[in-house]
């Protein structure tokens, strides 16, 4: 069974540097992209980005100029870093496996993300 | 980017059938995705395309779309049901988008 589990400061200042990481425990990287989003106190879900096993990324073009996410296989886990943080980015944040999925009968795609990860409270103070 | 509107709260008596919806213009040609998420808790996916169900979610939770709007049926909503329902796509621009959420209360 595939699971996630995430850690990182959960306390930072204002202009530094955000930094998490998720191990992969019970599957590969292989033939999925592996997510980040997080979830402000109180609202909906925001997509951060994504990178696969070769370590090909896509990112929010809102969070592009200050993320990072890498991958390290020998390890099993990927990780993100955002720097230049400000109160606006506190938030609960999650990482998960994304699942891409083309019909081709309809000609429709179709995305999901499962497993997360536990979550982690990222507190900016200014 | 294109929103994905959802009711803010919805209500249901234990036991009784409640539909939770979700409206946006992708959704026409990209498959939604539904998630559950208690509080202080990750997502939970209970619905993927093609209105499939993830081994472990109940029969209950059923979803199907029509045109633009994605709906997340609970049929004999229990107390544990209670929780915020996010539904999920992409837009025209291949941009990422959760829908706004529904909190929903079995009363």
């Amino acid at each position: 069974q595939v699971q996630l589990q995430q850690w990182g400061a959960g306390l930072l200042r204002a202009s530094e540097t955000l930094s998490l990481s998720c191990a992969l425990k019970g599957g590969s990287f292989s033939g999925n992209y592996w997510s980040w989003f997080r979830q402000p106190p109180g609202r909906g879900l925001e997509w951060i980005g994504e990178i696969d096993q070769s370590g090909t990324t896509n990112y929010s073009p809102s969070l592009k100029s200050r993320l990072d996410i890498s991958i390290d296989t020998s390890k099993m886990q990927f990780s993100l870093k955002l720097t230049s943080v400000t109160a606006a980015d506190t938030a609960m944040y999650f990482c998960a496996r994304s699942v891409t999925y083309y019909d081709m009968s309809t000609t429709m795609w179709g995305e999901w993300f499962d497993p997360w990860g536990q979550g982690t409270l990222v507190i900016v103070s200014s | 980017s294109s929103e994905l509107t959802q009711d803010p709260a919805v209500s249901v008596a234990l036991g009784q059938t409640v539909r939770i919806t979700c409206q946006g213009d992708n959704l026409r040609t990209y498959y939604p995705t539904w998630f559950q998420q208690k509080a202080g808790q990750a997502p939970i996916l209970v619905i993927y395309p093609k209105n499939k169900r993830p081994s472990g979610i109940p029969a209950r939770f059923s979803g199907s779309s029509s045109g633009n709007t994605a709906s997340l049926t609970i049929t004999g909503a229990q107390a544990e049901d209670e929780a915020d329902y996010f539904c999920y796509s992409r837009d025209s621009s291949d941009n990422r988008v959760f829908g706004t959420g529904t909190k929903l209360s079995v009363l």
